[in-house]
């Protein structure tokens, strides 16, 4: 098993705020780093599929950078909205599975 | 077009008894994946189906957990005998291939008293 850790665990932001939050790995044998966000009473959803070393993708207010050779991502909202309250969770691509992480649970207070 | 489907959406059943769960996959998707939440714990990864290959069932817990795929199709989760411990939300994901994104379904919320 390949750990993946999310940092940090929960975080309690108002609206408007930036935030950022912390998903690392083993950098060995990477293939793609997974970022999911999962609302209550929903199902997980994809947001980005990340291969590159340096890359960053961006989905609206949203976006992510991948360092493979250190083995850590970073996810980013800027100026936070109650609706982007969710478990935010990134997983490991390993030999066809995803490893996720325990996930960081985000509240933004209106 | 349909997303992924699971029933039932709830399960309450006694300790002992055997239960099955149920996954359709978005058509085309040769990627199937079981996953399970239990309580203040991360996605915990179960079984992979890929195709007409053979299943990594590195994930599943014990030999009381089984499951099949018909094809490129439907996939059940049999839990044997089933214990307290088991009590969790079981999700299914498929992908069109294992390294694209996950598509997940609504899971079945499970209760073992």
């Amino acid at each position: 098993i390949l750990n993946v850790e999310q940092s940090p665990q929960s975080l309690h932001v108002q609206e408007g705020d930036s935030t950022n939050f912390t998903c690392s790995f083993p950098s060995s044998n990477f293939y793609a780093l997974h970022w999911y966000r999962w609302e209550t009473a929903k199902s997980p959803e994809a947001l980005f599929v990340m291969t590159l070393n340096g890359d960053e993708k961006k989905k609206g207010r949203i976006s992510a950078t991948l360092n493979t050779k250190e083995g850590y991502s970073y996810l980013y909202i800027k100026g936070s909205q109650p609706e982007d309250s969710a478990t935010y969770l990134c997983a490991r691509f390993n030999t066809g599975k995803l490893i996720f992480g325990q996930g960081t649970t985000l509240q933004v207070k209106p | 077009g349909a997303g992924v489907s699971q029933s039932p959406s709830n399960k309450v059943t006694e300790k002992g008894k055997d239960v099955e769960l149920r996954c359709d996959p978005i058509s085309g998707h040769t990627a199937l994946y079981w996953y399970r939440q239990r309580l203040g714990q991360g996605l915990e990864f179960l079984i992979y189906f890929q195709g007409n290959s053979a299943p990594d069932k590195s994930g599943l817990p014990s030999d009381r957990f089984s499951a099949e795929r018909t094809g490129e199709s439907v996939s059940t989760l049999t839990i044997q005998r089933t214990q307290q411990e088991d009590s969790a939300v079981y999700l299914c994901a498929s992908s069109f291939q294992s390294y694209n994104e996950q598509f997940f379904g609504p899971g079945t919320r499970l209760t073992v008293l």
